[in-house]
C-alpha cells in the first residue's frame, strides 16, 4: 500500500483567512481523494483529484471553497478558502490501491 | 444517490464479550472495506469483501458480506482493551474509486 505524508498536522487559523494543506504519496496513483470530518463524525468525500483534469467535487461543495491541485501522480493540495469557524474539522486526503484506501494522518483545522 | 447505514452508533462491553457492528447499503455494492479508527487517529483499513456471502476472519475478528452483497457485518471475538475505537464500513465501485463510509460505530471497552 502507499504511505502518505499529509502536512500541516494541525493549525489554528484565522477567520477570513486561507490555509492550504499538502499530501505527498510514495507512489504514483491516479486518484486522490480528500476527506473532512468533523468531531466524533464520519468521513464526507470533498472532492476526487485526478492528475491533469480539475477535481470532481461532491454535493455541497465547490471549487471557489475548496480549490484543489493535482500537478502530478504523487502530489495534491486542498485550500480551504475564506475560513469561517465553520470549516474547523479534520481533512483527510486519502489514495486507493488494490484492496483497500490509505489515509493520511489528518489536518486538524481550528478557526477563530 | 448511494448511501451506506451502520448501526449501532455506540457500544459499550465489558472486556472479554463479543462486539458486532452491522453494515447496510441502498444498493448493490462491488465491494465492502472496513477501516479502524483509533482515537485521535485516521482510518486504517482493515479488510475488504469482493464476492457475495464471503466471510474474512482476522484473529479475533471475523467479516462478513451478505449474499445480496448490500449488507455486512463485523464480529470482534472476547474484546480486549485495544479494540477501543470507531470501526467504518465503506461501500465502493471499482478498484480505486471513490468509497461512500457508513457513519461508524463507536466501541468503548469496559475494564
Amino acid at each position: 500500500s502507499a504511505v502518505i505524508s499529509q502536512k500541516p498536522s494541525r493549525d489554528i487559523c484565522q477567520r477570513g483567512t486561507s490555509l492550504t494543506i499538502q499530501c505527498q504519496v510514495d507512489s504514483q496513483v491516479t486518484m486522490m481523494f480528500w476527506y473532512r470530518q468533523q468531531p466524533g463524525q464520519s468521513l464526507t468525500l470533498i472532492a476526487t483529484a485526478n492528475q491533469g483534469s480539475e477535481a470532481t467535487y461532491e454535493s455541497g461543495f465547490v471549487i471557489d471553497k475548496f480549490p484543489i491541485s493535482r500537478p502530478n501522480l504523487t502530489f495534491s493540495t486542498l485550500t480551504v478558502s475564506n475560513m469561517s469557524p465553520e470549516d474547523s474539522s479534520i481533512y483527510l486526503c486519502s489514495v486507493g490501491w488494490d484492496y483497500g484506501y490509505t489515509f493520511g494522518s489528518g489536518t486538524r483545522l481550528t478557526v477563530v | 444517490g448511494q448511501q451506506v447505514m451502520q448501526i449501532p452508533q455506540y457500544q459499550h462491553v465489558q472486556e472479554g464479550e463479543d462486539f458486532t457492528t452491522y453494515c447496510n447499503s441502498s444498493t448493490t455494492l462491488s465491494n465492502i472495506q472496513w477501516y479502524k479508527q483509533r482515537p485521535g487517529g485516521h482510518p486504517v483499513f482493515l479488510i475488504q469483501l469482493v464476492k457475495s456471502g464471503e466471510v474474512k476472519k482476522q484473529k479475533r475478528l471475523t467479516f462478513q458480506f451478505g449474499e445480496a452483497k448490500k449488507n455486512s457485518s463485523l464480529h470482534i471475538t472476547a474484546t480486549q482493551t485495544t479494540d477501543v475505537g470507531t470501526y467504518f464500513c465503506a461501500g465502493g465501485g471499482l478498484s480505486g474509486d471513490k468509497i461512500i463510509f457508513g457513519k461508524g460505530t463507536r466501541l468503548h471497552i469496559l475494564p
